[in-house]
């Protein structure tokens, strides 16, 4: 099983570029969420969907996109990437958004903003 | 969402038992107790989770007090491999499926 999986493992960008972070998962999964972790940090919560067609705010959104066409895949857009969005990028997926059930995560990307 | 405190970092020998305390005094009746680990340089995993009884899984148990306000995730046997931070969080159902991180217990096992 391949689980969640994060494309690229490493980034780096200059300031104003823009990139897209891939995040799929084959585990049928409706919820899928984005975190950011920076050093000596817990991690905090971009954005989240509940479903295709669905996405949410977190704690952290400002600078960043998202949207979820399917269910495998939730992509995360950076427009305009600043050198504080340089940290480690964190996918995770779970079956529903039970209070439950256990939350997935990928192996995360490296990102940064030179 | 109700806080959690944890101790910044703990530190265990190698084969013996440890025990990561957890407070959450503002926990509600409908909280869970939720626990992942962070590995170095790798992604979260869950561990346990509980409302009221404790529990156990092949990773660790889960001691819960009995009025809710502090919990205990029990290793019972800790190898190098469980060098990790350990996350206590608290989950209502309004939470969307979203887990909110505080900063966790740094666990260091010595050999």
């Amino acid at each position: 099983n391949a689980g969640v999986t994060q494309t690229p493992k490493f980034q780096v960008l200059k300031t104003g570029q823009s990139m897209t972070l891939q995040c799929a998962q084959d585990m049928n999964h409706e919820y899928m969420s984005w975190y950011r972790q920076d050093p000596g940090m817990g991690l905090r919560l971009i954005h989240y969907s509940v479903g295709a067609g669905i996405t949410d705010q977190g704690e952290v959104p400002n600078g960043y996109n998202v949207s979820r066409s399917t269910t495998e895949d939730f992509p995360l857009r950076l427009l305009s990437a600043a050198p504080s969005q340089t940290s480690v990028y964190f996918c995770a997926s779970s079956f529903n958004r039970d209070v439950e059930e256990k939350l997935f995560f990928g192996s995360g990307t490296q990102l940064s903003v030179l | 969402d109700a806080k959690t405190t944890q101790p910044n970092s703990m530190e265990s020998n190698e084969e013996e038992p440890v025990h990561l305390p957890c407070n959450h005094s503002t926990i509600s009746g409908t909280d869970y107790i939720h626990w992942y680990r962070q590995l170095p340089s790798q992604g979260p995993e869950y561990v346990i989770h509980g409302l009221t009884s404790n529990v156990n899984n092949r990773m660790a148990s889960l001691a819960i007090a009995e009025d809710r306000k502090s919990s205990t995730l029990i290793l019972h046997r800790a190898t190098l491999r469980d060098a990790a931070v350990y996350y206590c969080i608290l989950r209502d159902r309004g939470s969307q499926g979203n887990l909110i991180f505080g900063k966790g217990t740094k666990l260091s096992v010595k050999p």
